[in-house]
């Protein structure tokens, strides 16, 4: 079975641009979560969706948005890029969203804000 | 509270001997824990989980032990080899309900020599 895939690997924006990274979870797999990790913070929590609804945010400003579809895909979406922004960012996918299911994560995106 | 990686501490061992990673979580009232491996330019990687309602858990060369008295996860791999070499985090599940968000610590570099 196909693991969690997140397209692109690699991005390189400029300040104030905006970037759409995509994910795929794990076939059958309902349940989809956004981390961002940096050296300095570690993994944070951005948002997670189920069943196309977003049932859960993180503390991050309303620049970073997200959806999913409803064959369970998922973007994310981060307008006026800043700096800071640079990061890896990565996608997780559980069967049920429920207490004791485990995420399973993707290799990332790499965004490079420049 | 959140992740905070300012400091990534660092466990030396030698091929074929033992290691133990320690891990304090944060929120007592937290149901489920999970260990993860995440090797250079990858996502993290399931090791094992636990429910609150256990205290062990083994699976292949590894093993997990939570002690809710005092809020302390540790993972225990036997007869480390050089691919176990990475950063492990652990992570809990909020205790918020139906989500799947996680709580990751700060993380610990696995270094293994011959």
């Amino acid at each position: 079975k196909a693991g969690v895939t997140q397209t692109p690997r690699y991005l390189i924006k400029t300040r104030g641009q905006q970037v759409t990274l995509s994910c795929s979870p794990i076939s059958g797999h309902r349940s989809v979560s956004w981390y961002q990790q940096t050296p300095g913070q570690g993994l944070q929590f951005l948002f997670e969706y189920f069943s196309e609804t977003q049932r859960n945010k993180g503390n991050f400003p309303g620049r970073f948005s997200g959806r999913q579809f409803s064959n369970s895909r998922s973007e994310m979406n981060v307008s006026t890029l800043e700096l800071g922004d640079s990061a890896l960012y990565l996608c997780a996918s559980s069967l049920v969203g429920t207490v004791d299911s485990p995420l399973h994560f993707g290799n990332g995106t790499r965004l490079t804000v420049t | 509270g959140e992740s905070v990686g300012l400091h990534l501490p660092t466990l030396s061992v030698q091929e074929g001997d033992n290691s133990i990673i320690n891990c304090a979580y944060s929120n007592s009232a937290s149901d489920y824990f999970i260990w993860y491996k995440q090797e250079s330019g990858k996502g993290p990687q399931f090791i094992i989980d636990i429910r609150s309602n256990m205290d062990k858990r083994q699976g292949q060369r590894v093993t997990v032990l939570l002690n809710k008295t005092v809020k302390h996860l540790s993972l225990q791999i036997a007869a480390t080899q050089p691919g176990d070499s990475a950063v492990y985090f652990c992570a809990e599940k909020s205790p918020l309900g139906n989500t799947d968000k996680l709580i990751f610590g700060t993380g610990t570099r696995l270094q293994v020599f011959p």
